[in-house]
């Protein structure tokens, strides 16, 4: 089975604009993560959608949004880009919520400039 | 979120065991003990998790106090592989508990 695989890789964007990351999870997977990882840090949980629902939310702006389609796969969007916005962007998936194993992509590496 | 402690760094000569700490002083009793590691440029991986009993799994083994307020995460034989931030995390035991909560880590450094 293919692993968790995000879309693009590397990303250069400008302040001020917009970005879409996209995720596609491990088949039978229904719960989808996403995370922010500054350079030197661990991962930051923003979000958690299980069965298009979203069941969790961390400490970051509304500016970050995310949705989850039908086929499980997710896409993450932040709006209104800031030079602190540059990170490494990882997506888990998981079959279930709670306990589940969470499985990790490779991640985007999103610079802002 | 209850909080773990991890030492910043350990390093390890290739071949010898590697024990990595976590105290996690304030566990509550419907927490799991989780570890993930991240290898350079990838995503973290799921190494082991346990509640009360050690667990052994191909990866590593995992050695819970008896009170539970600290574990520490034993790789057998390091490889140049092993070298990665390994973060011990709690999660608690509901369906509810929808994220993981790293900290900072420690940096396994293996020398061959």
């Amino acid at each position: 089975d293919a692993g968790v695989t995000q879309s693009p890789t590397h990303l250069i964007k400008t302040r001020g604009q917009q970005v879409t990351l996209r995720c596609s999870p491990i088949s039978g997977h229904k719960s989808v993560s996403w995370y922010q990882q500054v350079l030197g840090q661990g991962p930051q949980f923003i979000f958690q959608y299980y069965e298009k629902e979203e069941r969790g939310r961390g400490n970051f702006p509304d500016r970050f949004s995310a949705r989850q389609f039908p086929n499980y796969s997710s896409e993450l969007n932040v709006n209104a880009l800031l030079l602190g916005d540059s990170a490494l962007y990882l997506c888990a998936s998981s079959r279930e919520t709670g306990l589940s194993e969470a499985f990790f992509g490779q991640g985007t590496r999103l610079t802002v400039v | 979120d209850a909080k773990t402690t991890q030492p910043n760094s350990m390093e390890s000569n290739e071949e010898e065991p590697v024990h990595l700490p976590c105290n996690h002083s304030t566990i509550s009793g419907t927490d799991y003990i989780h570890w993930y590691r991240q290898l350079p440029s990838q995503g973290p991986e799921y190494v082991i998790h346990g509640l009360t009993s050690n667990v052994n799994n191909r990866m590593a083994s995992l050695a819970i106090a008896e009170d539970r307020k600290s574990s520490t995460l034993i790789l057998h034989r390091a490889t140049l592989r092993d070298a990665a931030v390994y973060y011990c995390i709690l999660r608690e035991s509901s369906a509810n508990d929808y994220k993981l909560s790293f900290g900072a880590g420690t940096t396994v450094t293996v020398r061959a």
